[in-house]
């Protein structure tokens, strides 16, 4: 399989605290993209990760990259209960520039 | 970044029926593509919409059951033929606004349900 693969599946957290999510993938990419999906609506963009990144802000997210490994991972901190989603990484294949999606982590933030 | 609308938002529909789904981009962009969600799973991609010409589809997907038009650079639909159950999903139509190698934005979705 190609498509990037999101661990955990499910993260239960207090608001306030931080959430780490992990994507690993099996190919070259060009670029690594998260999405957050609430409830079975359409998917926000949160931020693009280049190859030639390792490291990657945007407000409260904190997105890194290691290629060497194949893994990426991202860090929302001072969660809120509206970051209660699904949070889907989408590697963009180098060889022919499609995204690919992997289950997704289903983050719940208790108020 | 791309302001993307779906039309219509949900439905219900008998099987043996067909869906057409439209997208609406509020710039002109160069690639767009349709995606399948079933309830529970990951996102799928159906195909490419190409502008002028025919899509290109993924393996398990054919224009038969999936015609898609792309009349110009910000519009695409996909009509879902001959419906079963097993075709209720989300359908999500996808933009990238530059080579294929930037961002893609997503639209707000169109969840089916085939009864």
């Amino acid at each position: 399989s190609q498509q990037g693969e999101e661990d955990p599946q499910a993260l239960s957290i207090q608001e306030g605290e931080n959430a780490t999510m992990n994507c690993s993938y099996k190919t070259s990419i060009n670029n690594l993209q998260w999405y957050r999906q609430n409830s079975g609506r359409g998917l926000v963009h949160l931020i693009l990760i280049r190859s030639n990144e390792r490291e990657k802000h945007s407000g409260r997210l904190r997105v890194t990259l290691d290629t060497s490994k194949k893994s990426s991972s991202l860090l929302i901190t001072a969660s809120r209960a509206a970051d209660t989603a699904s949070y889907f990484c989408a590697p963009l294949r180098a060889s022919n520039y499609k995204l690919t999606f992997g289950k997704g982590t289903l983050l719940t933030v208790n108020p | 970044s791309a302001v993307i609308s779906q039309k219509p938002s949900r439905d219900i529909c008998q099987r043996g029926t067909s869906l057409t789904i439209q997208c609406q981009v509020d710039s002109q962009v160069t690639m767009m593509f349709w995606y399948r969600q079933q309830p529970g799973q990951s996102l799928t991609l159906i195909a490419t919409a190409n502008q002028g010409s025919e899509a290109t589809y993924e393996s398990g997907f054919v224009i038969d059951k999936f015609p898609i038009s792309r009349p110009n650079l910000t519009f695409s639909t996909l009509t879902v033929s001959n419906m079963s159950p097993e075709d209720s999903s989300i359908y999500l139509c996808s933009v990238d606004t530059g080579q294929g190698t930037d961002t893609q934005y997503f639209g707000p979705g169109t969840r089916l349900t085939v009864l």
